[in-house]
């Protein structure tokens, strides 16, 4: 069965400083990856998918299939990152797996 | 405007009462899901539903049951035999298989039992 590990529930960092949140994943077949973001009073939303090798909001995403990770990285944090952070999985079908969650606060 | 309805925002149950929180959306994506937050625990499956008439379970699917008659909506009812029900809703649909495959969440329904 597949599942995915936030290990931080919280991580807090000055505003300039560089962010990484940490995924990790188990999944035997070839996945695909996503980070859902959900700002205060919002609803979640899709931030990156690891199959588009995008750049969203200065955030960057690599997938390591060695280590099974997916961390999320931003050289330098803003205030308005603030939020709680999920890391999702696609196995197969249409499902996704999602992480705990990381509740990230910049602060000023 | 094209989206995703919660409906309601806010529900109280009393125990042993079943309710039913509704899910609409006009996007017209064939699938659709219903997931429950819980502080610490993430996301978690409850029912999704990749085609009209036809739903499966998650990973979490005791104590509730759903229906999929239209595309458009995916209704959810937490019964009495749900121990736990005190949580945050969250419904979301898919459009499988396309190039900008995410899901698309509602705002969510705060159940609380009283």
């Amino acid at each position: 069965a597949q599942r995915v590990t936030q290990p931080e529930k919280l991580l807090s960092v000055f505003k300039g400083a560089p962010v990484e949140l940490k995924c990790n994943y188990s999944y035997s077949g070839s996945p695909e990856l996503f980070w859902y973001v959900q700002y205060s009073r919002q609803r979640l939303q899709l931030l990156l998918r690891h199959i588009s090798r995008e750049s969203i909001k200065g955030f960057t995403a690599d997938l390591n299939k060695g280590e099974t990770s997916f961390h999320l990285k931003k050289p330098f944090a803003q205030e308005e990152d603030s939020a709680m952070y999920y890391c999702a999985l696609k196995a197969s079908g249409s499902r996704l797996t999602f992480g705990e969650g990381t509740q990230l606060t910049v602060n000023p | 405007d094209g989206g995703i309805t919660q409906s309601p925002k806010y529900l109280f149950r009393k125990e042993g009462q079943n309710v039913t929180l509704s899910c609409e959306q006009n996007l017209n994506h064939d699938a659709m899901y219903w997931y429950r937050q819980d502080p610490g625990q993430g996301l978690r499956l409850i029912y999704y539903s990749q085609i009209v008439n036809d739903f499966q379970k998650g990973d979490i699917a005791e104590g509730y049951s759903v229906s999929r008659e239209k595309k458009e909506s995916f209704p959810l009812t937490v019964t009495s035999a749900q121990k736990n029900p005190t949580a945050f809703y969250l419904c979301a649909s898919s459009r499988p298989g396309t190039d900008n495959y995410g899901y698309t969440f509602g705002s969510g329904t705060r159940l609380t039992v009283v």
